[in-house]
């Protein structure tokens, strides 16, 4: 079935140091991943994507990156800030109608 | 300020009533969704349109129903068919489908009481 997994849960990196989010999905023929950032209170808010024809994009200090043979792709935040606290949400596109998100990673930055 | 509009930001609800919550975008966007957040399980689409007079199932839809009589406008009532009603719900709208972004609303926490 189409399913995306999201790994991990929870992550405290100190400020500075990097933070590093991987999500596998089931389906080779997914062509569109998508990365939200989710505030509290707030709906989440698109932060980076990528497109099965790359391999990595990057955008300032958060970069992505696909392997699709390996069908995962992982999301990268270098020089982490106090702004960047929040819940980190993957997708995958299913059938060029349905995004299918991840479970979530909720990311705290360490002052 | 272009964007989309979710009301109310809390409601509750006794068991065995009916709530619609409203979404409004002026965004000009042909495709609008709703979905579910749960805690632990990510966002789960229950209806989604893209365009007036039309709307599809997504994979949750059961004890849920929408409109989509304005292209504005993208309404989903609760009904009390629905088991585990208390959650928190999202609206969206895209310009080009799923396969560019959503804007999401600020959402709309219903607790079934």
């Amino acid at each position: 079935g189409e399913n995306v997994e999201q790994h991990p849960s929870t992550l405290s990196v100190q400020e500075g140091d990097s933070a590093v989010i991987k999500c596998t999905y089931s389906d080779s023929a997914s062509n569109y991943f998508p990365w939200y950032k989710q505030e509290l209170g707030k709906g989440p808010q698109l932060i980076i994507d990528i497109r099965s024809n790359v391999g990595e994009k990057k955008d300032q200090r958060i970069a992505v990156t696909l392997n699709k043979t390996a069908k995962h792709f992982s999301l990268h935040i270098t020089e982490t800030q106090p702004e960047d606290s929040a819940v980190y949400f993957c997708a995958a596109l299913f059938g060029n109608e349905k995004l299918t998100f991840g479970t979530g990673t909720r990311l705290t930055i360490i002052p | 300020d272009g964007g989309i509009t979710q009301s109310p930001k809390y409601l509750f609800r006794k068991e065995g009533q009916n709530v619609t919550l409203s979404c409004e975008q002026n965004l000009n966007h042909d495709a609008m969704y709703w979905y579910r957040q749960d805690p632990g399980q990510g966002l789960r689409l229950i209806y989604y349109s893209q365009i007036v007079n039309d709307f599809q199932k997504g994979d949750i839809a059961e004890g849920y129903s929408v409109s989509r009589e304005k292209k504005e406008s993208f309404p989903l009532t609760v009904t009390s068919a629905q088991k585990n009603p208390t959650a928190f719900y999202l609206c969206a709208s895209s310009i080009l489908g799923v396969t560019g972004e959503l804007f999401f609303g600020e959402g709309s926490r219903l607790t079934v009481l």
